[in-house]
This record gives structure tokens, C-alpha cells and sequence, in this order.
């Protein structure tokens, strides 16, 4: 089935320093998703990722398509303590029956320290 | 995006016994699915609620063990059955093709179940 490879598995970094995370397919995806979860709560979306080599801000967050569909990455610029969480990227396929289907990474878990 | 709201938010169950959580949504939405989240672990598709005909499940998963109703397009329910504490996990909600965001899928907060 399809996996998602994603790294780091986890970092510890101070306050203001610059972030980044990808995740990486032997699949091709139709889009790619970036989520944060916080402990005790479900999976808020930061960044939706339509066409090949998109690249899309959200805040100081910056998240690019790469150009084979195979892969993307996650930039967070001038990390802040209310970062602290576990980042997942997530491909989309659309199914032969026209449903679709979410392929989740295992997760970054992001520490910020003060 | 839609607000999703899942019921109980936690409990506590005995093994043997099956607990049907809730989920509503608060718009129209084409595609609801049910998810687990073990302690530490990604997020694992259980099934595809399909309103109004059976579930969609994924490989390692049955209806016996996990059934689903969607009566409409805003309201799902997932029974975990004949619990064991293997059952024991987060149990989050999502949906998807809300009119502006097709391709979206947004998430509720979760159903933490521990199965003693």
C-alpha cells in the first residue's frame, strides 16, 4: 500500500530559529495536506496543496508541492513556544470509486524551547 | 472549514461491552470517515461512511467489529464492539467536500476510549 516517509521524527529547537519538515512517497498524490495536533485534540489543517510545485504561506508557515507529486515540505519561520506539537503531512488519493482517501505520515514532534 | 463535534469526548468501558460514538457536523458535507489514533501513532482510516448504503471499510477492519450508520449528510456514528483493551485508542471523526473545500478534510476532536 502507499506510505508516507517523513522526517525528522522529532526536534527540539530554540525560539526563532526556522524549522523544516517533509515527507516523501513512492506514490503520487493529487494533493498534499500539512496538520498540527495538539495533545487531547484532533488534527487542525494548516496547508492544502493542489498542483505540482505549488508553494503556499500561511502565516510563517510556507508549504510546497513537489514537482514530481512524490514529495513535500513544511517551513515554520521564527518558531514561537505555541508551535510545540506533532506536524503530519497527509497525500490524497482519489479511489477508482471517486471517493478519496487520506495516506498519513508518521509525524514530526515539534519542541520549542524558550 | 466545517466544526465537527464528537460524543462522549472520553470514557472508560469494561471489556465485552460496545460504546457508539457520535459525530456531527454543523454543514452538508459529502464524505465523513472514521479514523483511530493509538497512543504515540499516525492516524489509521478505519472506513468511509457512506450515507444511505454500507460503510467503506479498510483492510484490517470489519463491520462486525466496527459498525457505522450515516443517516444524513451531517451525522455519523461509530460502535466499537465486544471492546478489549486493544481497543483502546482515539477515535477522531473527519469529513470532507464541504462547497468551497472539496479536497479538504477537517477533523473533530477525538473520542479517547480506554478499555479496562
Amino acid at each position: 500500500g502507499q506510505q508516507l516517509n517523513q522526517s525528522p521524527q522529532s526536534m527540539f529547537i530554540q525560539e526563532g530559529e526556522d524549522v523544516s519538515m517533509n515527507c516523501t512517497s513512492s506514490s503520487i498524490f493529487n494533493t498534499w495536506l500539512w496538520y498540527k495536533q495538539d495533545p487531547g485534540e484532533g488534527p487542525v489543517l494548516l496547508i492544502a496543496l493542489y498542483k505540482a510545485g505549488e508553494l503556499t504561506s500561511n502565516g510563517r508557515l510556507t508549504a510546497q508541492f513537489g514537482i514530481t507529486r512524490k514529495d513535500s515540505f513544511l517551513n515554520i519561520s521564527a518558531s514561537i513556544p505555541s508551535d510545540v506539537g506533532i506536524y503530519f503531512c497527509a497525500g490524497l488519493l482519489l479511489t477508482q470509486g471517486g471517493s478519496e482517501k487520506l495516506v498519513f505520515g508518521k509525524g514530526t514532534k515539534l519542541t520549542v524551547n524558550p | 472549514s466545517a466544526v465537527i463535534s464528537q460524543k462522549p469526548s472520553r470514557d472508560i468501558c469494561q471489556r465485552g461491552t460496545s460504546l457508539t460514538i457520535q459525530c456531527q457536523v454543523d454543514s452538508q458535507v459529502t464524505m465523513m470517515f472514521w479514523y483511530r489514533q493509538q497512543p504515540g501513532q499516525s492516524l489509521t482510516l478505519i472506513a468511509t461512511a457512506n450515507q444511505g448504503s454500507e460503510a467503506t471499510y479498510e483492510s484490517g477492519f470489519v463491520i462486525d467489529k466496527f459498525p457505522i450508520s450515516r443517516p444524513n449528510l451531517t451525522f455519523s456514528t461509530l460502535t466499537v464492539s465486544n471492546m478489549s483493551p486493544e481497543d483502546s485508542s482515539i477515535y477522531l471523526c473527519s469529513v470532507a467536500g464541504t462547497p468551497h473545500r472539496p479536497y479538504e478534510q477537517y477533523f473533530g476532536p477525538g473520542t479517547r476510549l480506554t478499555v479496562t
